[in-house]
């Protein structure tokens, strides 16, 4: 089946830091690939996507490329502000026999980011 | 435009009682999804609607019911609520595209079950 697996977390950085979470996934065909995150008391709302080999995703200083070679999609952003702690999901989706795509995320990384 | 809403946010049922969570969206999205979140596991999916009168199951549908009477609103039910249903419910609507959809996701409903 398809599995997603993401670094476990609380991850601690201070602000300007650099910043790197893992994501690799198993799946069936040609999945796409999601970042999700969940600020505090809030739903999921996408950070950026990428549906095909070698695609990156980029949004608000956040980027992730789709590695078919490795079956991974680590985000990542060059200097963590305050405003970046939340949880994040690593997520794929592959098409069900309805034609919607199904979303399997992983277990979600903390982050939290000191002054 | 207030995207994807959930009614109620927050719950307390004692175990054996019933309750029905709202999902409602004015996107005019094609597909909807009932998931729920446990700490350490992720969002994991319990049903999905493709349409109007239709659903199917997700990844963990025992104990819970949908519908989609109408093409705007996912109910979901409790019939007899556990404290293994302790969770938080998030609702979820998509369009149809070619691939890599995006989902818009509620804010969600908290239950906690006694």
């Amino acid at each position: 089946g398809n599995s997603v697996t993401q670094m476990e977390g609380p991850v601690t950085l201070s602000e300007e830091a650099f910043l790197t979470i893992n994501c690799t996934y198993t799946a069936t065909g040609y999945p796409s690939l999601f970042w999700y995150v969940q600020y505090p008391g809030e739903g999921l709302q996408l950070l950026l996507k990428a549906t095909k080999a070698d695609d990156k995703g980029s949004n608000k200083g956040f980027e992730a490329t789709y590695r078919k070679e490795t079956t991974s999609f680590h985000l990542e952003k060059g200097s963590v502000q305050v405003s970046d702690s939340a949880v994040y999901f690593c997520a794929l989706s592959v098409r069900s026999n309805f034609g919607n795509e199904k979303l399997t995320f992983g277990t979600g990384t903390r982050l939290t980011i000191i002054p | 435009n207030a995207g994807v809403t959930q009614t109620p946010k927050f719950r307390v049922l004692k175990t054996g009682q019933s309750m029905t969570l709202l999902c409602a969206q004015d996107m005019n999205h094609e597909y909807m999804y009932w998931y729920r979140q446990d700490p350490g596991m992720g969002l994991r999916l319990i049903h999905y609607s493709v349409g109007e009168g239709t659903t199917a199951k997700g990844e963990v549908p025992d104990g819970y019911n949908v519908s989609r009477l109408k093409k705007q609103n996912f109910l979901l039910g409790l019939e007899s609520a556990a404290p293994s249903q302790t969770s938080v419910y998030f609702c979820a609507s998509s369009y149809v595209l070619s691939g890599g959809e995006t989902q818009y996701f509620g804010p969600g409903t908290r239950l906690l079950v006694l």
